[in-house]
C-alpha cells in the first residue's frame, strides 16, 4: 500500500531562518502530492499541491517540487515567520479512483521571534 | 460558505456509552472521510464514502460505524465507547476521483473515561 515518510520533529527555528521538511513516499502510479498545515486548535488546511512530475506547488512563501525520480516532495520556505508555527503533513494521493490520501505523521514547527 | 462543519466540538463519555459524531459539507462534494488524530500517529483513516450510497473501511475501522445519510452528511457512530477511542476526530470531503484535495472540518475532541 501507499506510505509516506516525513521528517520527524519537532523543528525549532528562529524567525527568518530557512526551512526544509523532508518527505518521501511510495505509491502506485503517479499520485498527486499534497502538503497540509494544521494551526493550533484547528483542522487541517491545504497548503500546496502538485499533480505531476516536476510541478512546483507554492503558497504563502512555501514551495515543494514533485520529484518522481526520488519519490520526494520536500517542503521549503526561505524565511519563516512566527505565524508559520504549526504542524505540517505530507500526503500523497491515491491517484484517480483511489479517493484516499495517505498522511505522514506530521512535523511540528515552532518559530521563535 | 461554511465548508465542512462538525458537531459537537467537544464531548466526554463514560466507557460503554454510545454517541454519534455529525459531519456536513456544503460544497457538493462526492467523497467524505472520517479520521482520528492521536499524538505521534498522524491522521488515520477510519471510514470513507467515495460517493453517496457507498462506505468503505479505512485503516482503523474497529469500534466504529458510519452512515452516509445523503450527499451532504456523513456520521460516525461509537456504539460502546472505550478509553482507546479518546482522540480528536476530523471529517473531510473532496470532489472525488481526480479532485483529490480534501477539505477538513474543525474537529471533535472526544474524551472517554
Amino acid at each position: 500500500g501507499d506510505s509516506v515518510t516525513q521528517m520527524e520533529g519537532p523543528v525549532t527555528l528562529s524567525e527568518e531562518a530557512f526551512l526544509t521538511i523532508n518527505c518521501t513516499y511510495t505509491a502506485t502510479g503517479y499520485p498527486s502530492l499534497f502538503w497540509y498545515v494544521q494551526y493550533p486548535g484547528e483542522g487541517l488546511q491545504l497548503l500546496l499541491k502538485a499533480t505531476k512530475a516536476d510541478d512546483k506547488g507554492s503558497n504563502k512563501g512555501f514551495e515543494a517540487t514533485y520529484r518522481k525520480e526520488t519519490t520526494s516532495f520536500h517542503l521549503e520556505k526561505g524565511s519563516v515567520q512566527v505565524s508559520d508555527s504549526a504542524v505540517y503533513f505530507c500526503a500523497p494521493g491515491g491517484g484517480g479512483s483511489n479517493y484516499k490520501l495517505t498522511f505522514g505523521k506530521g512535523t511540528l514547527l515552532t518559530v521563535n521571534p | 460558505n461554511a465548508g465542512v462543519t462538525q458537531t459537537p466540538k467537544f464531548q466526554v463519555l463514560k466507557t460503554g456509552q454510545s454517541m454519534t459524531l455529525q459531519c456536513a459539507q456544503d460544497m457538493n462534494h462526492n467523497s467524505m472521510y472520517w479520521y482520528r488524530q492521536d499524538p505521534g500517529m498522524g491522521l488515520r483513516l477510519i471510514y470513507y464514502s467515495a460517493s453517496e450510497g457507498t462506505t468503505d473501511k479505512g485503516e482503523v475501522p474497529n469500534g466504529y460505524n458510519v452512515s452516509r445519510l445523503n450527499k451532504r452528511e456523513f456520521s460516525l457512530r461509537l456504539e460502546s465507547a472505550a478509553p482507546s477511542q479518546t482522540s480528536v476526530y476530523f471529517c473531510a470531503s473532496s470532489g472525488g476521483g481526480q479532485q483529490e484535495t480534501q477539505y477538513f472540518g474543525p474537529g471533535t475532541r472526544l474524551l472517554v473515561l
